[in-house]
C-alpha cells in the first residue's frame, strides 16, 4: 500500500459524458501527479500540482483539467468523453520538493471505460 | 521536447535466464529512476540513479547510469517468475519523464 488513494477503482461511462476522478496524496506529500496508462501509449504525464498550484503540464487535453484544494487531495475532471479516453489514471505524490524529483508514490488507479 | 525510449518493448525469457531493458534520453538527465509495474497493479519505485557513471544493485538486479547521463540500464539475474511485470525508466530533465516500459514475462 503506497498510502495514495483513488476513487473510483473503475468508472464505466457513455461518449458526450463528464467524470470526476478523486485522489488523496500520502500524508505530508505536497505534490500531486495526474497519468494516463493506456496500451498503445504507456505512463502519460498528464499536469502536477504542488500545494494548490499547478506546476508542470504534460499532454493535457483541453478536455481535461485538475485542481488540487487546501487539503492537498486532487480531482481530475475528464469532459466530453470520447472512446479513446479510455484508459487507466494513475494518481502519484512526491514528498515537499516542487520539482518532480524523489520517488513518486502511485495509488492503485482509477480504471475508466467510455462505451 | 524531452524524449525517453525504452527497449525491448516486450521480452520473454526462460526462467534463469537474464533480462536487460535499455533506456535512452534525448536529453541530459538530473536523475533516472526505475519503477516496476505488475500485472493489473501500479507502478511502484525500484530506485533512483543521480550520478554520471553510478551503478546500484537490489539483489539480482542491478541499475547503471551512462557516463553522459542520457542511457540507462536494468539487468536482472537468473529471473524468476515473480520477476513478471513491466519495468519502466523515468527520466529527470526538465520533469519526469517515463520511457513506454518493457514488459517481461518468464516461463518455468
Amino acid at each position: 500500500d503506497s498510502g495514495v488513494t483513488q476513487t473510483p477503482k473503475h468508472l464505466i461511462t457513455a461518449t458526450g459524458q463528464r467524470v470526476t476522478l478523486r485522489c488523496s496524496p500520502r500524508s505530508g506529500d505536497l505534490s500531486v501527479y495526474w497519468y494516463q496508462q493506456s496500451l498503445d501509449q504507456g505512463l502519460q504525464f498528464l499536469i502536477q500540482y504542488y500545494n494548490g498550484e499547478e506546476r508542470a503540464k504534460g499532454n493535457i487535453l483541453e478536455r481535461f483539467s485538475a485542481q488540487q484544494f487546501p487539503d492537498l487531495h486532487s480531482e481530475l475532471n475528464l469532459s466530453s468523453l470520447e472512446l479513446g479516453d479510455s484508459a487507466l489514471y494513475f494518481c502519484a505524490s512526491s514528498g515537499p520538493g516542487q520539482g518532480a524529483e524523489g520517488t513518486q508514490y502511485f495509488g492503485p488507479g482509477t480504471r475508466l471505460t467510455v462505451l | 521536447g524531452q524524449q525517453v525510449m525504452q527497449i525491448p518493448q516486450y521480452q520473454h525469457v526462460q526462467e534463469g535466464e537474464d533480462f536487460t531493458t535499455y533506456c535512452n534520453s534525448s536529453t541530459t538527465l538530473s536523475n533516472i529512476q526505475w519503477y516496476k509495474q505488475r500485472p493489473g497493479g501500479h507502478p511502484v519505485f525500484l530506485i533512483q540513479l543521480v550520478k554520471s557513471g553510478e551503478v546500484k544493485k537490489q539483489k539480482r538486479l542491478t541499475f547503471q547510469f551512462g557516463e553522459a547521463k542520457k542511457n540507462s540500464s536494468l539487468h536482472i539475474t537468473a529471473t524468476q517468475t515473480t520477476d513478471v511485470g513491466t519495468y519502466f525508466c523515468a527520466g529527470r530533465g526538465t520533469a519526469l519523464i517515463f520511457g513506454k516500459g518493457t514488459t517481461l514475462s518468464v516461463s518455468s
